[in-house]
């Protein structure tokens, strides 16, 4: 697509509860990454998929937190018992390569706004 | 502990004017600076980077400005204009790697 997609928008669920996040990335985009930004915070690291190497999960704040990627495809962002402090953004980029996705950065989807209560 | 800071979470200006957006990095071993803009509702746009070989890179209306000794980063808009009303962040790494780190942003309102 001409863009990365994200799905659901906006996303709120009872504390204790599974939610699978969605992405797609830009067609030929080999690099795709997961952040979130909580309130009043900057972005922070979820994790990378490059190609089919192993991915960089190092972001990922706890054992709840998983991520897929299907070839240089679609992406899921899945989080077992969800509590409230996972109330976030979750913005999903991609880009050719990994590395600095040459002199444009990456390029972001608008966001998953998920709402734990 | 926060390794990219953005101390001014907003600033207004007036149209037509100059926009400074700063951002400040600990960590001497980033070689590759960014900016990012943001408005409500979408994923973050690209804006503008900058190497540490370089201390200028203009785009248009926007520049960037690099003091490796200082370890400081800022982004001025001139002249501003209405549309630049955003959140903009700063983001760093070090070449060769993939994560960017990103600052908190800061939020500019540019009044008409």
């Amino acid at each position: 697509g001409a863009g990365v997609s994200q799905s659901p928008s906006n996303k709120v669920t009872e504390k204790g509860k599974d939610v699978e996040l969605r992405c797609d990335p830009i067609s030929g985009h080999t690099a795709l990454y997961w952040y979130r930004q909580r309130l009043g915070q900057g972005l922070e690291f979820l994790i990378y998929f490059q190609g089919n190497s192993a991915p960089d999960k190092s972001g990922l704040p706890s054992d709840r937190f998983s991520a897929e990627r299907t070839g240089e495809s679609v992406s899921t962002l899945t989080i077992q018992r969800t509590q409230q402090e996972d109330s976030a953004v979750y913005l999903c980029a991609s880009s050719f390569g990994g590395g600095l996705g040459g002199d444009y950065g990456y390029t972001f989807g608008s966001g998953t706004r998920l709402t734990v209560v | 502990d926060q390794q990219v800071k953005q101390n001014s979470p907003s600033l207004s200006v007036q149209e037509g004017r100059i926009s400074i957006l700063n951002c400040d990095y600990t960590n001497s071993m980033f070689d590759y600076f960014l900016w990012y803009k943001k408005y409500p509702a979408e994923g973050p746009t690209f804006l503008i980077s900058i190497s540490s070989i370089k201390d200028k890179n203009e785009d248009g209306r926007f520049t960037v400005f690099l003091n490796k000794s200082a370890k400081h980063l800022s982004l001025h808009i001139v002249p501003s204009q209405p549309g630049d009303s955003a959140v903009y962040f700063c983001a760093t790494t070090t070449s060769g790697t993939y994560k960017y780190i990103f600052g908190t942003g800061t939020r500019l309102k540019v009044l008409a």
